[in-house]
Parts: structure tokens; C-alpha cells; sequence
């Protein structure tokens, strides 16, 4: 069974910062990996997806990288704002359809 | 908005009670999703329905039914629930194995 870490559970920036939040997974295979963004409440808004054929993803101030062998993924956040606050999720797909999250990392990026 | 809408987005219901949650997208996605949210906890996979068959039940306890009429529509069906299973029930759809689009959730709680 796929078991997803994400570290660390929160996290407090002041405001510019740069933000590193990680990811691990213990199956290496994978389809592909996802980040999601979740607001108090709300539902998931993925940021980025990058297939397991990819070393990484980059949208904006965001980037992800991915190391399958080592079961790793980490996402930064450049230049982070107030508006970056929120839960950050890892999701791993590794089995047709199925997703495998893990807890996520609370940011709160201080202004 | 990821065009993935849940109804109601809150359900205060006590243990006797039966109610459903209901999920709708016109995306034209083949594969719908029930996730649950617990505090604290990894979002957990429920049900997973592919051209309206049912292919994956994460060993979820019979008080919930699923029902999926269509490929656009997705019910869950809830009776004599436990207040363990308090929780953000969200909903999502995918086209196939790429990136899944969520809903903003359903916030049940079980007196």
C-alpha cells in the first residue's frame, strides 16, 4: 500500500521568503505525482502535475520536482505572499484512477 | 471554480436520520470520485466510479451507498451514521488518469 509523508505538518514564512515543502512516498510505481492547494474549508485546487517521466513541473512562482527512486517530491514557492497561505497536498497516483494524499502542510506566510 | 459542484455544502445529521450528498459535473469526465476529510488525517479514497461502474470500494462500511445515474451525477447515500464519521466528504472528477478536479465539500457532522 502506498503510505505518503509530507514534512513539515505546518509552517510559518515571513512574507518574500522562499518556501520548501516535502513530499515522500514509499512505492516508486507511480503514474504520475500531483500538488494540491486547499483553503480552510474548501476544496483541492491542483498546482501542478508531473508525470513519472519527469524530473519537474513549473507554473509561475511555482516549481516541483520529482525523484521517483528515492520517492521524493518537493515543491517550492518563490517569493511567497500572504495570499500562498493554505494547505499544501501531496498526491501520488500509483494505481489507475486512485490517488494516495498525504496529510498536508499548513503554510502561513506572515505579512 | 473547477466545474465539479457539491450540494449541501453543510449537513448537521443525527444518528438516526438518512441523507445524501450529491455531486454534478459537465465537464465530460468518465471517472467521478468520494473522498473523505477527516481533521488532522490524509484524505481517504471511498468510491471510485469509472463510466458509471462502481470500480473501487476502500473497504467503506454499508451505511454508505453510493449511486452514480450518469456520468455527470454522483450520490452518497447516508443512514444510521456514527459521529466518528464527521468529516468533509468531498467529490471529484477526472478524465481519465490525469488530474482530478474537486469539489468545494460537503461539511457533515453526526450528532
Amino acid at each position: 500500500k502506498q503510505e505518503v509523508t509530507q514534512i513539515p505538518a505546518a509552517l510559518s514564512v515571513p512574507e518574500g521568503e522562499n518556501l520548501v515543502l516535502n513530499c515522500s512516498f514509499t512505492d516508486s510505481a507511480i503514474y504520475n505525482l500531483q500538488w494540491f492547494r486547499q483553503d480552510p474549508g474548501k476544496g483541492l485546487t491542483s498546482l501542478l502535475l508531473i508525470q513519472s517521466s519527469q524530473r519537474e513541473q513549473t507554473s509561475g512562482r511555482l516549481n516541483a520536482s520529482l525523484d521517483k527512486s528515492s520517492g521524493r517530491s518537493t515543491l517550492y514557492i518563490a517569493a511567497s505572499q500572504p495570499g500562498d497561505s493554505a494547505t499544501y497536498l501531496c498526491a501520488v497516483d500509483s494505481n489507475d484512477y486512485k490517488l494516495s494524499f498525504g496529510a498536508g502542510t499548513t503554510v502561513t506566510v506572515r505579512a | 471554480e473547477t466545474g465539479v459542484t457539491q450540494t449541501p455544502r453543510h449537513l448537521v445529521m443525527g444518528m438516526t436520520n438518512k441523507k445524501s450528498l450529491k455531486c454534478e459535473q459537465h465537464l465530460g469526465h468518465n471517472a467521478m470520485y468520494w473522498y473523505k476529510q477527516s481533521a488532522k488525517k490524509p484524505l481517504e479514497l471511498m468510491f471510485v466510479y469509472n463510466f458509471k461502474e462502481q470500480t473501487e470500494n476502500n473497504s467503506v462500511p454499508s451505511r454508505f451507498s453510493p449511486e452514480c445515474p450518469n456520468s455527470s451525477h454522483l450520490f452518497l447515500h447516508l443512514h444510521t451514521l456514527q459521529p466518528e464519521d464527521s468529516a468533509l466528504y468531498l467529490c471529484a472528477s477526472s478524465p481519465t488518469t490525469d488530474t482530478q478536479y474537486f469539489g468545494p465539500g460537503t461539511r457533515l457532522t453526526v450528532l
